[in-house]
């Protein structure tokens, strides 16, 4: 149990476009969704914070404009990333956490390549 | 606000040899969790062990165990018997109920090496 899917696994756009990354719990309803980013050897930085119904919560320092978040039911939630460039490449990461669940269930991860 | 540190960039170990990774954490919560994740080459983040800090028993999962330090905040992760199925990062996080949600703070990570 406990399954969080990420789609698609790796995503190449050109420069000024936008990307939307899935995050789906498929075996559980997912009170809050938290989105990551992760750079080359480098440990995930959390972006925001997403709960069922609400606006999502961004970290310092993250562009809510350019990170769209959207959490529309208990069991997906989506990353868009509008007029991509070459500097937001990285790997995305979501997870999942669920009611009475103290414990955040992983993603399989997303690459996202801007050319 | 959580810190957590981990000091050890990178450690190896022979397989079938006992390895123990660092990892220290500040905070001025009294209830938390603490996590241990490994992120093998796939970079599926995979939980490996968790401790509750009400609980004063070390967890312990098979070959995995903790030695949790409450009042020097610490919490270390020894994998027994090394198996070269061990190679990843293995990231300490910290989490506890804030705003409703278990946020994570992870640590920088640990590259952990088995070596046949």
């Amino acid at each position: 149990g406990a399954v969080v899917s990420q789609h698609p696994s790796r995503v190449i756009c050109k420069s000024g476009t936008s990307v939307k990354i899935e995050c789906r719990s498929l075996d559980f309803q997912a009170t809050t969704m938290f989105w990551y980013r992760q750079f080359p050897k480098k440990s995930l930085m959390l972006m925001a914070t997403s709960n069922e119904g609400s606006k999502a919560t961004y970290e310092q320092g993250v562009e809510k404009d350019k990170f769209l978040i959207n959490h529309a039911s208990l069991t997906l939630s989506t990353l868009t990333v509008t007029s991509a460039h070459p500097e937001d490449s990285s790997f995305y990461i979501c997870s999942a956490e669920g009611l009475g669940r103290d414990e955040q269930y992983f993603g399989p991860g997303t690459r996202l390549t801007v050319t | 606000a959580q810190t957590v540190t981990q000091s050890q960039p990178e450690m190896s170990v022979q397989e079938a040899e006992t390895v123990t990774l660092s990892c220290t954490y500040d905070t001025s919560e009294s209830n938390y969790y603490l996590f241990w994740y490994k992120q093998p080459p796939s970079r599926q983040m995979i939980l490996v062990i968790r401790q509750e800090a009400y609980k004063q028993q070390n967890a312990t999962e098979n070959r995995f165990s903790v030695n949790f330090q409450k009042a020097a905040k610490s919490f270390s992760l020894k994998i027994s018997d090394s198996q070269l199925g061990d190679t990843a990062m293995y990231f300490c996080a910290f989490a506890y109920s804030g705003a409703g949600s278990y946020q994570l703070t992870f640590g920088k990570g640990t590259k952990l090496s088995v070596i046949p």
